[in-house]
C-alpha cells in the first residue's frame, strides 16, 4: 500500500518564527488533506489539496502530485500552532493514510 | 451548536465486554466516517457510509460493527473488547464521499480496556 512519511517528526520554534512541514508519498494520489491536533485531542482539517497551492491566514500548503510531495507553511508561529500536524492521503480510493505526524512546540 | 459530537466521551471497560460508541451530526453532511488513534497517535479510518450505506471498510475485525440509522448518525459497536482496542476513536462527517472534502471531527472517544 501507499507510504507517507512526514518530516521533522519533532519541531520546537519561538513565536514568531516560520516553519515548513512536509508530506512525502509513495505513490500517485487523488486527496491530499492536512490536519492538525491541537493539544487537547482535538482535531481540525486545515486544507484539501490534492494539488496547487492554498492560503488559510497565516497557513498556507502546497501540492506537487508529480513529485509526490506536500508542504505545510506556518508563518509568524503561535503558541496556539502547537500539536500535532497530519498530513493524509487518497490512492484513488483504494486507500486513506496518514502519515506519522509532526510534533510542533511553540514556545512563548 | 455542537457540529459533530460523539458519546461518550470516556469508556472504561472490562475485556470481554460489548460497548457502543454514538456519534451524530448537525451538519446536513452526506458522508460519516469512524478513525482510530493508538497509544503513539497513530491514525487509521475504519469505516466510512454514505446516506447511511458503507462506503469504505478498512481492515477491521469483525468485532467492531458501524451502525447507521440515518444519515446523521452513525455509532460503532464493539464486541468481545479486547486490550489492543484501547485508542480514541474519532467520528467525523463530510458534505461529499470518497474522502474528496473537508472533514470535522467529534471531540473523540477514549476507550480503555482493563
Amino acid at each position: 500500500g501507499i507510504q507517507v512519511e512526514q518530516s521533522p517528526p519533532d519541531l520546537i520554534l519561538q513565536e514568531g518564527a516560520n516553519s515548513t512541514l512536509r508530506c512525502n508519498f509513495s505513490d500517485s494520489v487523488n486527496n491530499l488533506q492536512w490536519f492538525h491536533q491541537n493539544p487537547w485531542g482535538q482535531l481540525i482539517n486545515l486544507f484539501y489539496i490534492p494539488s496547487g497551492t492554498k492560503q488559510n491566514g497565516r497557513l498556507s500548503a502546497t501540492t506537487v502530485a508529480t513529485e509526490r510531495y506536500s508542504l505545510l507553511y506556518i508563518s509568524s508561529s503561535q503558541t496556539t500552532d502547537s500539536g500535532v500536524y497530519f498530513c493524509a492521503v487518497t490512492n484513488y480510493g483504494q486507500n486513506f493514510v496518514f502519515g506519522p505526524g509532526t510534533r510542533l512546540s511553540v514556545l512563548p | 451548536d455542537t457540529a459533530v459530537s460523539q458519546t461518550p466521551k470516556y469508556l472504561v471497560t472490562q475485556m470481554g465486554n460489548d460497548k457502543s460508541i454514538k456519534c451524530e451530526q448537525n451538519l446536513g453532511h452526506d458522508t460519516m466516517y469512524w478513525y482510530k488513534q493508538d497509544s503513539k497517535k497513530f491514525l487509521k479510518i475504519m469505516f466510512s457510509y454514505n446516506n447511511k450505506e458503507l462506503i469504505i471498510n478498512e481492515t477491521v475485525p469483525n468485532r467492531f460493527s458501524p451502525k447507521s440509522p440515518d444519515k446523521a448518525h452513525l455509532n460503532l459497536h464493539i464486541n468481545s473488547l479486547e486490550l489492543g482496542d484501547s485508542a480514541v476513536y474519532f467520528c467525523a462527517s463530510s458534505q461529499k464521499g470518497g474522502l474528496r472534502d473537508e472533514q470535522f471531527f467529534g471531540p473523540g472517544t477514549r476507550l480503555t480496556v482493563l
